[in-house]
Formats: structure tokens, sequence, C-alpha cells
């Protein structure tokens, strides 16, 4: 049972444009949205994040959207660059888990064209 | 500098060898991680820590041990390799303390076994 999805394996943008790469859960227990980017050969790095309480949160560039009723949030990035070509990880957290333990999804790889 | 390393890039072992892979982490989080990362399946919870010689099993803890003796290290054992076992391991730490705190991940280990 995959709590944490991410439908889309890949996706392409031309430079300039918006990126939005999306993320679906199924346990209503998540309260936490973290995202990730990784690069070939580099460990993930931590992006933006999202708490349940909010429905939305921006940094510069990157904003990511929830939408509790349709456990869906999303990640837009405006204008998208050459160097934001990687791969995305959605992941998420329900509280009072020990460690703060997250689940991840699959993973979006974002090519961005110049 | 928040910084988890790994002992190893890359590793090649042979089936039924004991394995260990080290990570160690400089910034005094409680809590430390493993992953193994596959294609199509993302990033999955082998097992975390969130103290010394505090453990728990994860996702996919099946063929897997761990040790945390130190706060700064944890360490995943592999106690007889299979090829189904190859696959590219990623160590993370994060904080403790209110809510979700993000993961710091290391450059990841690819290891094969033959």
């Amino acid at each position: 049972d995959q709590q944490v999805k991410q439908n889309s394996p890949s996706l392409s943008v031309q430079e300039g444009r918006i990126s939005i790469l999306n993320c679906d859960y199924t346990n209503s227990m998540f309260d936490y949205f973290l995202w990730y980017k990784k690069y070939p050969a580099e460990g993930p790095t931590f992006l933006i994040s999202i708490s349940s309480i909010k429905d939305k949160n921006e940094d510069g560039r990157f904003t990511v959207f929830l939408n509790k009723s349709a456990k869906h949030l999303s990640l837009h990035i405006v204008p998208s660059q050459p160097g934001d070509s990687a791969v995305y990880f959605c992941a998420a957290s329900a509280p009072n888990t020990n460690a703060g333990k997250s689940t991840f999804g699959d993973g979006t790889t974002l090519t961005v064209k110049p | 500098d928040v910084k988890v390393t790994q002992s190893s890039r890359y590793l090649v072992k042979r089936t039924g060898e004991k394995v260990f892979l080290e990570c160690v982490q400089d910034m005094d989080h409680e809590n430390m991680f493993w992953y193994r990362q596959d294609p199509g399946l993302g990033l999955r919870l082998i097992y975390f820590s969130y103290d010394v010689k505090m453990k728990e099993k994860g996702d996919i803890p099946e063929g897997y041990s761990v040790s945390r003796e130190k706060k700064e290290r944890f360490s995943l054992i592999l106690e007889s390799a299979s090829t189904n076992q190859t696959s590219m391991y990623l160590c993370a730490s994060s904080l403790s303390g209110r809510g979700v705190n993000e993961q710091f991940f290391g450059p990841g280990t690819r290891l094969t076994v033959l």
C-alpha cells in the first residue's frame, strides 16, 4: 500500500516556464509534507515544507500548495531554470511518530530545457 | 556546514558476504535513518534510530540489521548479502524536537552484490 504517490515519473518544461509537480497521499493522519530535490550522485536535499494548518507556503521561486480535502499537494517552480533539473521527492509525516520519520513518494524527474 | 558522510561511494560484494555500511553525522542529530533507492520505487525506509542504542524497523527491514553505539554513527549491516540487495543506500539524520524536521542526507553508497 503506497501511501504517498507521485504519478508522473517525469516532466519536461522549457526554461522560464512553470513546472508543476504533483503528489497524492492516502493516509489522513499525515500532517506535515516536505519536498526534496536530488541530483545524480548526490543525496536528496530539503527544498520546502508545509504544515497541514496551511494551504500554501512560498520560498522564492518555489511554492507548495496543499489541498487537504483532496489529499493532494503540488510544488510550483516559477520560473524554471536548467539547474532545477533533478529528481523531486514528495514526503509526508504523521504526528507523534518516532524520529519524525517520513514516507516518500517514488520521485518525479524534472528536465528543464534551455 | 552540516554533513552526513557515508563510508563508501561504491561497493562490490559477493553473495553471502557480510556487508557493513557506515554513516556518520556531525550535527549532533538524535535521529538517523537508512533508506534504499531503487528505480521506480523511490526511497524506502529500512531502519531508523531516535537515540543511541534505540532502533526501529522501517518498511523493508528484512535481510538488514543496524547498530547505533554512538550518537553520531549509524551502521547498516547486511548479514548475508544477496543479489536483490543491489541498490543505492542513503543515510540521513535529523533533529528531534517540536514537529517534523527535515532530513539531511549523505551522498549514498551504490552497492552491487554479485
